[in-house]
């Protein structure tokens, strides 16, 4: 089994309505992110957790809510969905310790009509 | 968080050796350089990550230069599959969060 998963892994929605996307992992890592990837551009990160307690603002949170329900379980919320948040979302984890190294889900394909 | 400049892309051939140079002029102390490789449709997977002199595994080499303003990702012997996006970042490493910032990567496609 996966060790980052991700759920749904693709999802079409209309303006205005509420996504919920959710990531869990398996790996017992305290730290957490969620990025979105435009069509040919790199990933921009969305926010980040260093444990249950901790949420964290990235480069572009405006327009998204996180939850840590659990230190494996990280979900991402769209409130009012809109076009320009049509993308390819990805969860990530990484471990304190070592060298840092994240490790990413399959991602959560998202478009917004 | 250091800005990086890698090149677009990059072709090679099957069994060559593939190296790709990310410039980071502003890098500051405690940032280490770290690559990652993305396959279409696929989440980033780490290659390796350095602070400095060079580092291997049994995947690529990264040279990193004294002045650490730039680094160098070395692919031995490419094969088709490693036809990929390969995105160098520059940050603090896990006592900052490992927060990372990917640029625009670099594209390299191997041919046979």
């Amino acid at each position: 089994d996966a060790d980052v998963t991700q759920t749904p892994r693709n999802r079409i929605t209309k303006t205005g309505k509420r996504i919920m996307l959710e990531c869990s992992q398996t790996k017992g890592h305290d730290r957490m992110y969620w990025y979105r990837q435009d069509p040919g551009l790199g990933l921009r990160l969305i926010y980040y957790s260093f444990d249950v307690k901790d949420i964290n603002k990235g480069e572009i949170s405006d327009g998204y809510s996180v939850s840590r329900q659990a230190q494996a379980k990280f979900s991402l919320s769209l409130e009012s969905a809109i076009p320009n948040q049509t993308a390819l979302y990805f969860c990530a984890t990484s471990d304190f310790e070592g060298l840092g190294e994240q490790f990413f889900g399959p991602g959560t394909r998202l478009t917004v009509l | 968080l250091a800005k990086t400049t890698q090149p677009i892309s990059m072709d090679s051939y099957e069994g060559q050796e593939v190296n790709i140079t990310c410039s980071h002029n502003n890098i500051a102390t405690n940032d280490y350089i770290t690559w990652y490789q993305q396959f279409p449709s696929q989440g980033p997977r780490f290659i390796i990550q350095g602070y400095k002199t060079k580092v291997t595994n049994e995947v690529a080499s990264l040279f990193i230069p004294a002045d650490r303003k730039s680094s160098t990702l070395s692919l031995p012997r490419v094969s088709l599959s490693d036809t990929a996006v390969y995105y160098c970042l520059v940050g603090a490493g896990p006592a900052a969060g490992n927060k990372l910032t990917f640029g625009g990567g670099t594209r390299v496609l191997v041919k046979p």
